[in-house]
């Protein structure tokens, strides 16, 4: 069975930093390009970053660009996002999900993990 | 950056009727090499993480039942619901994956009327 399992959110001060991890299993995870999308409280989706499966590729969001930094280790199946200079804006769910074989879609989605950036 | 505006914001519908929901990219999302629509549906249930409906505009992901499809083409796209059925009461999203960054729409709440 395909999965994705975030881990390492939490509450963090402003201006404070915090790794978010993602375990893929049932895929060839280097394979494929991976995302992070966010949802804050009560609103929309937000896609935050992308990075290619070998990993020499990587986009963001220009509200992340510059704090945000996404990696992935292949020989572990692990996706990661590093997050810098947190604010309270970045308050969300973060999840991780896989692209698809159609382009920068996403066919599989963690259950995400929490963000809480707040004093 | 790539503006995706969907209308409506709600949408009440009963049981059994039609539900249509559209979304408009503020540029052309159809890459004429391959003239294909890089434009994705989601669903996404209450405390859930979003799931695939549609890409490519409209064609169905896997195990989608065939009530939900897709149209149009460019700038301006469709979600419909044939018949709708209780469980399909959710948020849904159009993404353009065109050009980063790979942006939503801001969610259309469909609900039983």
């Amino acid at each position: 069975e395909v999965q994705l399992l975030e881990s390492g959110g939490g509450l963090v001060q402003p201006g404070g930093s915090l790794r978010l991890s993602c375990a893929a299993s049932g895929f060839s995870f280097s394979s494929y390009a991976m995302n992070w999308v966010r949802q804050a409280p009560g609103k929309g989706l937000e896609w935050v970053s992308g990075i290619s499966g070998s990993g020499v590729s990587t986009y963001y969001a220009d509200s992340v660009k510059g704090r945000f930094t996404i990696s992935r280790d292949n020989s572990k199946n692990t996706l990661y996002v590093q997050m810098k200079s947190l604010r309270a804006e970045d308050t969300a769910v973060y999840y991780c999900a896989k692209v698809s074989r159609y382009g920068e879609c996403m066919d599989v989605w963690g259950k995400g993990t929490t963000v809480t950036v707040s004093s | 950056d790539i503006v995706m505006t969907q209308t409506p914001d709600s949408l009440a519908v009963s049981l059994g009727e039609r539900a249509t929901i559209n979304c408009k990219s503020s540029q052309s999302v159809l890459y004429n090499s391959n003239n294909k629509n890089y434009l994705a549906w989601y669903q996404q249930k209450p405390g859930q993480a979003p799931n695939l409906l549609i890409y490519w505009a409209s064609t169905r992901e896997s195990g989608v039942p065939d009530r939900f499809s897709g149209s149009g083409s460019g700038t301006d796209f469709t979600l419909t619901i044939s018949s709708l059925q209780a469980e399909d009461v959710a948020v849904y999203y159009c993404q353009q994956y065109y050009s980063s960054p790979y942006t939503f729409g801001q969610g259309t709440r469909l609900e039983i009327k």
